[in-house]
């Protein structure tokens, strides 16, 4: 059974950092995997896809990559501000699947 | 840009009560999720549907769960007979295919059971 693990659980950095969220995963055999935001009490927004054949992308001051053969992937948010303070969440699509595994997540605070 | 449409955002019900939760998903949009979170925990997968029928389900989703498309727009989740461990955020989600393709999430139901 596929199992993700995300460190740390939380995160406090001063506004400005650049920062590393960090995701595991025990099964390499994956189709893709999704970075989320979640605000409090609220749904998930897709930040960045990696299709299994891809080794990262990147949108805007966040830059997601994929080691299937280490079965970790990584979320780099450059110039940290206090609108980035949130919950993410990764995921990602089994092969053989049709569902997502997600992580617990890593609660981010951007402190002004 | 597309989204997908939760509806209501939350509800309270009784012990025993029946309900059902409401979903848009993207129009162009073939596969269709439900997942919940239970406050403070993973975001869990219930069930997929694609074609009409259910394509996988988590153990989770017991005799209690079903799902339906009505029609053309909606997506739907019943509890037949709600119980205090069904509180929990629950979550919608269409993709435009199968592997391969994102998912998009609504923003959620919260379902309370007193």
């Amino acid at each position: 059974k596929q199992e993700v693990t995300q460190i740390p659980a939380a995160l406090s950095v001063p506004e400005g950092e650049n920062l590393v969220l960090n995701c595991s995963f025990t099964d390499s055999a994956i189709y893709n995997l999704q970075w989320f935001r979640q605000d409090p009490g609220k749904g998930l927004t897709s930040l960045l896809l990696i299709q299994s054949s891809q080794r990262e992308q990147t949108s805007g001051r966040l830059n997601a990559s994929l080691d299937k053969s280490s079965g970790r992937s990584t979320l780099y948010i450059a110039a940290s501000q206090p609108g980035d303070s949130a919950t993410y969440l990764c995921a990602d699509w089994g092969a053989g699947s049709y569902q997502l595994t997600f992580g617990k997540g890593t609660k981010l605070s951007v402190i002004p | 840009e597309p989204e997908v449409t939760q509806t209501p955002s939350h509800q309270v019900t009784q012990m025993g009560q029946e309900v059902i939760l409401r979903c848009v998903p993207i129009s162009n949009h073939l596969y269709f999720y439900w997942y919940r979170q239970i406050l403070g925990q993973k975001v869990e997968f219930l069930v997929s549907f694609y074609n009409n029928e259910i394509s996988e389900k988590s153990e989770i989703f017991d005799d209690q769960f079903s799902v339906e498309r009505p029609d053309g727009s909606n997506f739907t989740l019943k509890i037949r007979s709600t119980k205090l461990e069904d509180s929990a955020m629950y979550f919608c989600a269409s993709s435009p295919g199968g592997a391969g393709y994102g998912y998009t999430f609504g923003s959620g139901t919260r379902l309370t059971v007193v």
